[in-house]
């Protein structure tokens, strides 16, 4: 049972471009939202995070939006650029599981040149 | 400074035998975590050491062990290897912080690659 669920696990988009990279969660008790970025034959490496509480978090070109109605949450990278190029983690917590948290599958983005 | 490192990078193993990881966290952390990646899938809690005791736990029986020595490094053992335990072994350190900022601090290692055949 796939509680964080990223759907696409792979993008395409051109340099300059804006990449958006979706999440849908089940579980309405998750109270705070990651998102990891994860380079080949390296550990994954912290982006940005969303509390509950809000609907955005903007850092640099990345941002993140969160519709807690919905359960989703987006990435957006603006403007993309090809050291971009990785696989992106999308993550959640809540305080029911000791703060475990609960990954999705990932999805490979791709920018090009 | 170094980072996480974990050692090592690769690693393969037959069914029924056992197998030892070893991590060291970010100099000026004192937790670790431990995760697996299968592939194509996202990383799974196993556990989290502090203060050289397992705090918490994932859904992973008990073939899957876990030490923490005073220098905050940590190993992971796994008994009776079994072929679905072939995955990326992660580690990661991070700094006792109350609240949950301390996610936005846990620092990675690049893994261990186990291949059980």
């Amino acid at each position: 049972d796939q509680q964080v669920k990223q759907n696409s696990p792979s993008l395409s988009v051109q340099e300059g471009r804006i990449s958006i990279l979706n999440c849908d969660y089940t579980n309405s008790m998750f109270d705070y939202f990651l998102w990891y970025k994860k380079y080949p034959a390296e550990g994954p490496t912290f982006l940005i995070s969303i509390s509950s509480i809000k609907d955005k978090n903007e850092d640099g070109r990345f941002t993140v939006f969160l519709n807690k109605s919905a359960k989703h949450l987006s990435l957006h990278i603006v403007p993309s650029q090809p050291g971009d190029s990785a696989v992106y983690f999308c993550a959640a917590v809540w305080a029911g599981n000791n703060r475990k948290l609960i990954w999705g599958l990932g999805t490979s983005l791709a920018v090009n040149p | 400074d170094a980072g996480v490192t974990q050692s090592p990078t690769h690693l393969i193993k037959t069914r029924g035998q056992q197998v030892t990881l070893r991590c060291s966290p970010k100099s000026g952390h004192d937790t670790v975590s431990w995760y697996q990646q299968a592939l194509g899938q996202g990383p799974q809690f196993i556990f989290q050491y502090y203060e050289e005791e397992e705090r918490q736990r994932g859904n992973f029986p008990d073939r899957f062990s876990g030490h923490q020595f005073p220098n905050y490094s940590s190993e992971l053992n796994v008994n009776a290897l079994l072929l679905g335990d072939s995955a990326l072994y992660l580690c990661a350190s991070s700094l006792e912080l109350a609240g949950r900022s301390s996610y936005n601090e846990q620092f990675f290692g690049p893994g261990t690659r186990l291949t059980v055949l």
